[in-house]
């Protein structure tokens, strides 16, 4: 099965900082890659799919990029509501895997 | 809109069996594939099955294969996930999930979720 390492596995940032999470799979996916986010107690939620297409409704703050192994999640200016998990997620095979998660905390 | 709502959780002993259902309302059920995905407490997400819009092809994940069966009622805008042989490693929260794909690579993603039902196994 394709394995997806995501980096760092928790970082602290404040409001209105950059944030770059990062997901490396373990053999090329072409752009079959999707991001969600996760709160505390909530379903995770879709917010890039095909590597770089925002989902309907997310804001134009969160982006994404690459293709093959690697690739970024950017949140441009962290928002308070924006302190959540975030997950990778490869769709290239039907063994469909998730990263490990990257927390997002508040510095 | 858009909604999937699971159900049947709950405390079941190792080796015994459950359903599970999911209901979907707000778009054409028959059209998509659908899917389910767990997290155990604390950790991260794990895929479990999904099914295509036609219920024919089913796919699972190696550690629930030949335990698990996914089906789909298009009648009742409904799918479900027969647990049977569950171990206490299954004890997690099962997501229902809609698939979607979109133009130009047709990939899947998931783009609509439930709230969760909890399954625990336990003696």
């Amino acid at each position: 099965a394709i394995q997806l390492t995501q980096s760092p596995s928790s970082l602290s940032a404040s409001v209105g900082d950059r944030v770059t999470i990062t997901c490396r799979a373990s053999q090329g996916i072409n752009s079959a890659l999707a991001w969600y986010q996760q709160n505390p107690g909530k379903s995770p939620k879709l917010l890039i799919y095909d590597a770089s297409s925002l989902a309907s409704g997310v804001p134009s703050r969160f982006s994404g990029s690459g293709s093959g192994t690697d690739f970024t999640l950017t949140i441009s200016s962290l928002q308070p509501e924006d302190f959540a998990t975030y997950y990778c997620q490869q769709f290239y095979t039907y063994a469909l895997t998730f990263g490990g998660g990257t927390k997002v905390e508040i510095k | 809109e858009v909604q999937l709502l699971e159900s049947g959780g709950g405390l079941v002993q190792p080796g015994g069996s459950l359903r599970l259902s999911c209901a979907a309302s707000g778009f054409t059920f028959s059209s998509y594939d659908m899917g389910w995905v767990r997290q155990t407490p604390g950790k991260g997400l794990e895929w479990v099955s999904a099914i295509s819009f036609n219920g024919v092809s089913p796919y699972y994940a190696d550690s629930v294969r030949g335990r698990f069966t996914i089906s789909r009622d298009t009648s009742k805008n409904t799918l479900y996930l027969q647990m049977n042989s569950l171990r206490d490693e299954d004890t997690a929260v099962y997501y229902c999930a809609k698939l979607s794909t979109s133009s130009p690579y047709y990939y899947y993603y998931m783009d609509v979720w439930g709230k969760g039902t909890t399954v625990t196994v336990s003696s």
